[in-house]
């Protein structure tokens, strides 16, 4: 079975700190993507990466950026994390384009 | 820009029922649809894939089918149980040049109550 598997369940940081969400997958999946959803709105597409070193900006990537060093690792950063930043983050993978979408347990971010 | 609806945004029916849920989208140039469960605070489990050529899959009591010309996928729920208890949401890939990137419903809210 795959498995994606996100640093920390729940995360509290205060307005302004950097943080860092980290995301793992164990099975070679090409393509990772990191969304934030919230009640009303839905799953919101952050950034994605098709490879290595690779990223394309999803629908909100404004006060985020990430990385990709390694294959297995995507990792999602809040550069001066802010209160409209609290969110349910969620880490995906698949294996290529046309192959299942599978998430991890997410992260639930709470900034004061 | 593709657009996904889900309806009804929830349903609550007894165990035993059969139910179908519905998801439409605007663009039929899909790659593919994929349909997930997500139980209240964790991440989407996966539960079928219908790549754009197909018309249906099936996995024991769950059943989805594709209609892309109409832009609608149904899910069918047999014999519904409390332990489907969920939301259910519905994702489309599309073709050209965002093909890595899925378009989601807001998702059914359903509840079986025994």
């Amino acid at each position: 079975d795959v498995k994606v598997t996100q640093s920390s369940r729940y995360l509290v940081k205060r307005t302004g700190e950097k943080v860092f969400l980290e995301c793992v997958q164990d099975m070679d999946h090409e393509n990772m993507f990191w969304y934030r959803q919230d009640p009303g709105l839905g799953l919101r597409l952050i950034y994605f990466s098709y490879d290595v070193k690779m990223k394309e900006k999803g629908d909100i990537p404004e006060g985020y950026s990430v990385s990709r060093e390694k294959k297995e690792r995507f990792s999602l950063i809040l550069e001066s994390a802010s209160t409209n930043q609290t969110s349910m983050y969620l880490c995906a993978s698949s294996l290529i384009l046309d192959s299942p979408l599978h998430f991890g347990n997410g992260t639930r971010l709470t900034v004061t | 820009k593709q657009e996904v609806t889900q309806i009804p945004a929830a349903l609550s029916v007894p165990e035993g029922e059969n139910l179908v849920l519905n998801c439409s989208f605007t663009d039929s140039a899909i790659y593919n649809l994929q349909w997930f469960r997500q139980d209240p605070g964790k991440g989407l489990t996966s539960l079928l894939l219908i790549q754009s050529s197909q018309r249906e899959q099936t996995s024991g009591r769950l059943n989805a089918s594709l209609d892309k010309s109409s832009g609608r996928s149904t899910l069918y729920i047999a014999a519904s149980q409390p332990g489907d208890s969920a939301t259910y949401l519905c994702a489309v890939r599309n073709r050209g040049s965002t093909l890595g990137r899925l378009y989601f419903g807001r998702g059914t809210q359903l509840t079986v109550w025994p």
